[in-house]
């Protein structure tokens, strides 16, 4: 059974504390594994696109890795403003299938 | 550019009364999807459309009901509201080839069922 599982569930970081985001997944194929960024209140708000193994992608502090199982969104001196909900998802290649798997998120709060 | 627009953010209903949740988007995506999102569960998909007249169930799309008539809209109804269905409701939307298949989300609509 396809499957997305991210760790920590809840995560407290020190402003300036880098750290890692996990999530495993279980897929038969994988066309595509998603990172989205959700504040209170809003909607998913997309972060990467990651297609294969070893890729990886960056954008400010954050930065995202992808091996066969599992994918990594790292961030390296987190300010106050990065708190938020972290989602990873992947799309199987179930063919003819519109499908997106998401994991639970990873609430991160950075303490000033 | 406005994106993914949900209407309405905040609702409540008494249970057995129906509503419609609307959705539109303007980036000319051809795929459009209704999310669920519940406390310790991931994003659950309700129904979906690949383009305007197609529309396909979801993960759990029992108690409610889509229509694709234009490429930019994509209602949700809810056909006799239950308490299950207090919930925060996403639409979505993605191209159907190229751009990644990147799904891009509205801000959400906050249902409470009483």
């Amino acid at each position: 059974e396809d499957q997305v599982t991210q760790s920590p569930e809840a995560l407290r970081l020190q402003e300036g504390e880098s750290s890692s985001l996990n999530c495993s997944y279980t897929v038969s194929g994988l066309r595509g594994l998603f990172w989205y960024r959700q504040d209170p209140g809003k909607g998913p708000e997309f972060l990467f696109t990651l297609y294969s193994a070893g890729e990886e992608k960056e954008k400010e502090r954050l930065k995202a890795t992808l091996t066969k199982k599992e994918s990594f969104l790292h961030i390296t001196a987190p300010k106050p403003e990065d708190s938020a909900t972290y989602l990873c998802a992947v799309r199987p290649t179930t063919s003819g299938t519109y499908k997106y798997i998401f994991g639970t998120g990873t609430r991160l709060k950075v303490l000033a | 550019n406005a994106g993914v627009t949900q209407t309405p953010k905040f609702q409540v209903l008494k249970t057995g009364q129906s509503m419609t949740l609307q959705c539109a988007q303007d980036m000319n995506h051809e795929y459009m999807s209704w999310y669920r999102q519940d406390p310790g569960m991931g994003l659950r998909l309700i129904h979906y459309s690949v383009g305007a007249g197609i529309t396909d169930q979801g993960e759990v799309p029992n108690g409610y009901n889509v229509s694709r008539s234009t490429t930019e809209d994509f209602p949700l109804r809810l056909l006799s509201a239950a308490p299950s269905q207090t919930s925060v409701y996403f639409c979505a939307s993605s191209y159907r080839q190229g751009g990644g298949n990147t799904i891009y989300f509205g801000e959400g609509s906050w249902l409470t069922v009483v």
